[in-house]
């Protein structure tokens, strides 16, 4: 079983539409979460961190349920800019005095007029 | 300057040469990361640095090597590569000291061609 697993999709959903990713993780002494979106050809960066059962930014809410070892992103509104690939990030355990990430492969996402 | 840079954005060198990634971070963090990423695949952690100590080599090929002089700079030292070296590589920072609350910060990464 992967570390961390997402469905790659792509999810293609019009503009307005709420949209919905999940990820799921197999430490489940996994510390902290996180998402990150990645444009095409460019870096990853952080859109939300997730470090008790969940948080809301604007039209994005992410929910973390440790007992079922997976967490979601939920984007309302959609923008055609929201295009882009969303990664699923988990820190296992800190070990070695340093936080490892875990990253999952990512979730393609088109919305489009 | 800020946030994370890297040196050069792309680049093309044949099996034989030797070339160098660089990354500098502008944010005060005391961790540096390098990562690969292959189209189509999880971004895949090759080195750590902790306080300019190498805490970690992700069974990387010795024909990798990194450099942390300081902990503002982090190299990649690149010699006799392979085509299928060919990747994205990607630097990161981070401010460790808190057990599982510290986010990372990339830079641009660099396009890396192998002929």
């Amino acid at each position: 079983r992967k570390e961390v697993e997402q469905d790659p999709g792509p999810f293609n959903v019009p503009e307005g539409a709420t949209v919905a990713f999940n990820c799921t993780y197999s430490n489940s002494a996994s510390q902290s979460f996180f998402w990150y979106r990645q444009d095409c050809r460019k870096e990853p960066k952080l859109l939300m961190s997730v470090y008790s059962s969940g948080n809301e930014d604007g039209r994005f809410t992410a929910q973390l349920n440790r007992a079922s070892q997976y967490i979601s992103l939920l984007i309302r509104d959609s923008k055609l800019s929201d295009s882009a690939t969303y990664l699923c990030v988990v820190n296992p355990v800190f070990s070695g005095g340093y936080n490892k990430l875990i990253f999952g492969a990512g979730t393609r996402l088109a919305v489009h007029p | 300057e800020t946030g994370v840079t890297q040196t050069p954005r792309h680049l093309v060198m044949g099996m034989t040469n030797k070339k160098s990634l660089k990354c500098e971070q502008h944010l005060g963090h005391n961790a540096m990361y390098w990562y690969k990423q292959s189209a189509k695949k999880p971004l895949e952690l090759m080195f750590v640095y902790s306080l300019e100590e190498r805490v970690e080599n992700n069974s990387v090929p010795s024909r990798f090597s990194p450099e942390c002089p300081n902990s503002s700079h982090l190299f990649l030292h690149l010699h006799t590569l392979q085509p299928e070296d060919s990747a994205l590589y990607l630097c990161a920072s981070s401010q460790d000291g808190t057990p599982g609350y510290n986010e990372q910060f990339f830079g641009p990464g660099t396009r890396l061609t192998v002929l």
